[in-house]
């Protein structure tokens, strides 16, 4: 079975700084997808940015971007400028290729980021 | 479109009662996931549909059952509700095809079992 690890519970930055969030995962498969969701206090969950494993590049969204090292089964989630908005949980989650994409999502515990301004 | 709506948004239930949680998507998604999200901790897949009249069991099964009639309904039945089953309820859809099948989440249920 999968499995997908954040280490870091919290983490508070300063208001214009950059934070980066660590996600590890665990799998035996080759072909995968990687992403990165953020749920504000309302619940909503709102992807944030994706990554497909065959891919070397790294993904990138405005001011966020992704750290993939598939060798090392790490993919961090980088937060540039951060703003006040940003603040939220940030949940890490992988999801196999393959089987016409009916499986669901293995998320991480989340990492609480905290804005400070 | 609404997306993905899922009632009622609140609920408390009394040990041993029974409800159904209700999750409609108006972008005709063939594949429709239940989640639950107990607190400080990541979702947790329960029933999962790959279409009207197929279903299939997730990570943490016991204690619900889901049908799926319709391609837009995939109601979730809590039988015998237990304390165990305090969380928040997420339902979620995607395409059943294109390279990422992103899932879209719905706004969620609070459920309270006292």
């Amino acid at each position: 079975a999968q499995t997908v690890t954040q280490s870091q519970p919290e983490m508070s930055v300063q208001e214009a700084e950059t934070v980066t969030l660590s996600c590890t995962y665990d799998t035996s498969e080759s072909d995968y997808y990687l992403f990165w969701y953020k749920q504000p206090p309302s619940r909503q969950m709102i992807l944030v940015i994706r990554q497909e494993a065959y891919k070397q590049q790294n993904a990138t969204e405005n001011r966020f971007s992704v750290n993939f090292q598939k060798a090392a089964k790490s993919f961090s989630l980088k937060i540039s400028d951060s703003q006040l908005g940003d603040a939220a949980m940030y949940f890490c989650a992988y999801k196999v290729a393959g089987r016409g994409g009916a499986d669901g999502l293995t998320f991480g515990k989340g990492t609480h980021l905290i804005i400070q301004p | 479109n609404a997306g993905v709506t899922q009632t009622p948004k609140f609920r408390i239930l009394k040990i041993g009662q029974s409800m159904t949680l209700q999750c409609a998507q108006d972008m005709n998604h063939n594949y429709m996931y239940w989640y639950r999200q107990d607190p400080g901790m990541g979702l947790k897949l329960i029933y999962y549909s790959v279409g009207a009249g197929i279903t299939d069991k997730g990570e943490v099964p016991n204690g619900y059952n889901v049908s799926r009639s319709t391609t837009e309904d995939f109601p979730l039945r809590l039988e015998l509700a237990a304390p165990s089953q305090t969380s928040v309820y997420f339902c979620a859809s995607s395409y059943a095809s294109g390279t990422y099948n992103e899932q879209f989440f719905g706004p969620g249920t609070r459920l309270t079992v006292l």
